[in-house]
């Protein structure tokens, strides 16, 4: 079973509607990433967090510690937001700071 | 300011050859990282710079791979005896404190080994 996993693997949404990508992973951490990567193109950190909420623009990411379960929200999706978003966590104590990540999530925006 | 940068974008090699991949960091990033992402595949840590410490090197997939950064700031991933299981975008990326910092990554160098 591997330390990160994201479901659903794949989706596809309609412009305007309300996306979410979910995290789950098994080991302690420190901290969780997530990230964007458009096709074709590099990787964009959207969120770091190790508790709570935060909120940037039209995205939302959520964690709980204690189940050990994160979410990313996009509301009113559009196009643009087609992309790969990958989960990532930083392990507690993890030497080198390093990240093990998820499987990454395709999403598809259709206009 | 300038971002992470990588050189080349793209390289195609001959099986068996040696390959040297770079990395500029963001200026005064004093933590640097090297992943790796194979066709299909997720993102998989390969080694860690920071500071003056001794690198984590928990990730180099075998003894063909090794890394260096020079004076704190430009690190250069070489691979030898290239396989053609080594083609993958290999992403730097760069941090001023990963405890509390997001990680800002490179463009990538597309490797492709024929």
């Amino acid at each position: 079973k591997n330390e990160v996993e994201q479901s659903p693997q794949n989706l596809t949404a309609q412009e305007g509607e309300f996306i979410t990508i979910n995290c789950s992973y098994s080991v302690g951490i420190s901290a969780l990433h997530w990230l964007q990567q458009h096709p074709g193109g590099g990787i964009v950190s959207l969120f770091m967090l190790s508790s709570g909420k935060k909120k940037h623009g039209r995205l939302i990411a959520t964690i709980n510690i204690q189940e050990k379960h994160s979410s990313l929200h996009i509301t009113a999706s559009h196009p643009r937001d087609s992309a790969v978003y990958i989960c990532a966590v930083r392990s507690r104590g993890a030497a080198g700071n390093k990240l093990t990540f998820g499987g990454g999530t395709r999403v598809l925006v259709k206009p | 300011g300038a971002g992470v940068s990588q050189s080349p974008s793209n390289k195609v090699t001959e099986k068996g050859k040696d390959v040297e991949l770079r990395c500029d960091p963001i200026s005064g990033h004093t933590a640097l990282y090297w992943y790796r992402q194979s066709l299909g595949q997720g993102l998989e840590f390969l080694i860690y710079f920071q500071g003056n410490s001794a690198p984590d090197k928990s990730g180099l997939p075998s003894d063909r791979f090794s890394a260096e950064r020079t004076g704190g700031s430009v690190s250069t991933l070489t691979i030898q005896r290239t396989q053609q299981e080594d083609s993958a975008v290999y992403l730097c990326a760069s941090s001023l404190d990963p405890a509390k910092e997001t990680q800002y990554f490179g463009p990538g160098t597309r490797l492709l080994v024929l």
